[in-house]
């Protein structure tokens, strides 16, 4: 069965700044996808970034990229120029490329505090 | 695109009762999935389905659950004799071809 780990429960970053999120994952299958969504306090899931396995290309949204390491099955999320509006949790998740249902398998989560 | 619609938004009810979600999912998408999070923790897979077909069940899914997606558009989620255990947030989540998956803002579920 697939795995996603989160290690680090919380972080904080200063507005302006640069973080970057920690994810790890355990597959046996070679094409897959990872993600990694925001989900704001009370609202709704919201995708940032999507990655498809096949690619070696790091995906890049705006302020927000992605370090893809397959070999390590390691997939970190940098943002750039931190905004108060980043504050929330945000969750990495892995999904097979094909085959069966296209349900996501979860991190923990992991809580961004944005300090003003 | 009107995005993906959770009612209620919060459900409290007393232990063992029944209790129904509904999820209207993205017009076009023919894929819908439930899951299911409770505090501190990610979502977790509960059931999926294509169009009206429930392909994929998770062991999460007792036999106190129960999900439809009678015509292939908007789905329902029971939970039968509810227990404390069952208190969470149920998330629905729509999905086109190719297509990432789009949430809701879920039913927050509380058992008393």
């Amino acid at each position: 069965a697939q795995t996603v780990t989160q290690s680090q429960p919380e972080m904080s970053v200063q507005e302006a700044e640069t973080v970057t999120l920690s994810c790890t994952y355990d597959t046996s299958e070679s094409d897959y996808y990872l993600f990694w969504y925001k989900q704001p306090p009370s609202r709704q899931m919201i995708l940032v970034i999507r990655q498809e396995a096949y690619k070696q290309q790091n995906a890049t949204e705006n302020r927000f990229s992605v370090n893809f390491q397959k070999a390590a099955k390691s997939f970190s999320l940098k943002i750039s120029d931190s905004q108060l509006g980043d504050a929330a949790m945000y969750f990495c998740a892995y999904r097979r490329a094909q085959g069966g249902s296209e349900k996501l398998v979860f991190g923990k989560g992991m809580k961004l505090t944005v300090n003003p | 695109d009107t995005g993906v619609s959770q009612n209620p938004r919060h459900k409290i009810t007393k232990r063992g009762q029944n209790v129904t979600f509904r999820c209207d999912p993205i017009s076009e998408h023919n894929r819908l999935y439930w899951y299911r999070q409770t505090l501190g923790q990610g979502p977790e897979f509960l059931t999926y389905f294509q169009n009206e077909a429930q392909l994929e069940k998770s062991r999460l899914l007792s036999d106190r659950f129960s999900a439809e997606r009678p015509k292939g558009s908007f789905s329902t989620l029971e939970i039968q004799r509810t227990e404390q255990g069952d208190s969470a947030m149920y998330l629905c989540a729509s999905q086109g071809d190719n297509q990432p998956q789009h949430f809701g803002d879920g039913t927050r579920l509380s058992i008393l």
